[in-house]
């Protein structure tokens, strides 16, 4: 069956360090994968966008890889700061206009 | 400011009591899409339109409709409300649909819609 698996347990880092969020998916090729940030009791939002032959993509101080091979995408977040703190969900194309999206990761950063 | 409205944020009702949460976007976007989510579940889709007059299903669409008359708005209509359609539900819109090669487009999410059914 098709799956996209995030790590439901919540991710502690401190300040400063980089947080790295996994994005698994089975028996999907997809054309590209997104990366969307979504705060408590409100509408998820854009961050990212890799297409299927990029390897990487940065903003800011965000960086996303996306393995076809492997069957996985990471997001990192560099010099993580504590209002960096949400659930972050990855969201695959699944070639039948739509997005499929993953249950999420929650980020905490402390101070 | 572009963005996706939804009404209303928050809605008790009772089980049978039909409603509707409207779905406005401002962004003359074409594809417009409609969501629930729930703990651990994530978010699923429920209907979507490529453009007017035109719906498809999505994961989830039993016991939900949808109509696209007019390019901004899609509404959400619950004719039988059952507890089990409570949720947070989440309109979303995007210039296009999501799934032609080389053509890779977001999607911009209203603000949510909270809904109890008792």
């Amino acid at each position: 069956s098709q799956k996209i698996e995030q790590n439901s347990e919540a991710l502690n880092i401190q300040e400063g360090k980089t947080a790295t969020l996994t994005c698994n998916y089975t028996n999907y090729s997809p054309a590209y994968l997104q990366w969307y940030r979504q705060d408590p009791g409100r509408g998820p939002v854009f961050l990212l966008l890799i297409r299927e032959n990029e390897k990487e993509k940065r903003k800011e101080r965000l960086k996303v890889t996306f393995d076809t091979t492997l069957k996985q995408s990471l997001f990192h977040i560099t010099a993580s700061q504590p209002a960096d703190s949400a659930t972050y969900l990855c969201a695959l194309n699944t070639g039948f206009q739509k997005l499929v999206f993953g249950t999420g990761t929650r980020l905490l950063v402390s101070p | 400011e572009a963005q996706v409205t939804q009404n209303p944020r928050y809605l008790i009702t009772v089980t049978g009591k039909k409603l509707t949460v409207t779905c406005s976007q401002n962004m003359n976007h074409e594809y417009m899409s409609w969501y629930r989510q729930d703990p651990g579940l994530g978010l699923r889709q429920i209907y979507y339109s490529m453009n007017v007059e035109v719906t498809d299903k999505g994961d989830v669409p039993e016991g939900y409709k949808v109509s696209r008359k007019e390019k901004r708005n899609f509404p959400l209509i619950l004719e039988s409300p059952s507890p089990n359609q409570t949720s947070l539900y989440f309109c979303a819109s995007s210039p296009s649909g999501q799934g032609a090669r080389g053509r890779q487009e977001t999607q911009y999410f209203g603000p949510g819609t909270r809904l109890l059914v008792l």
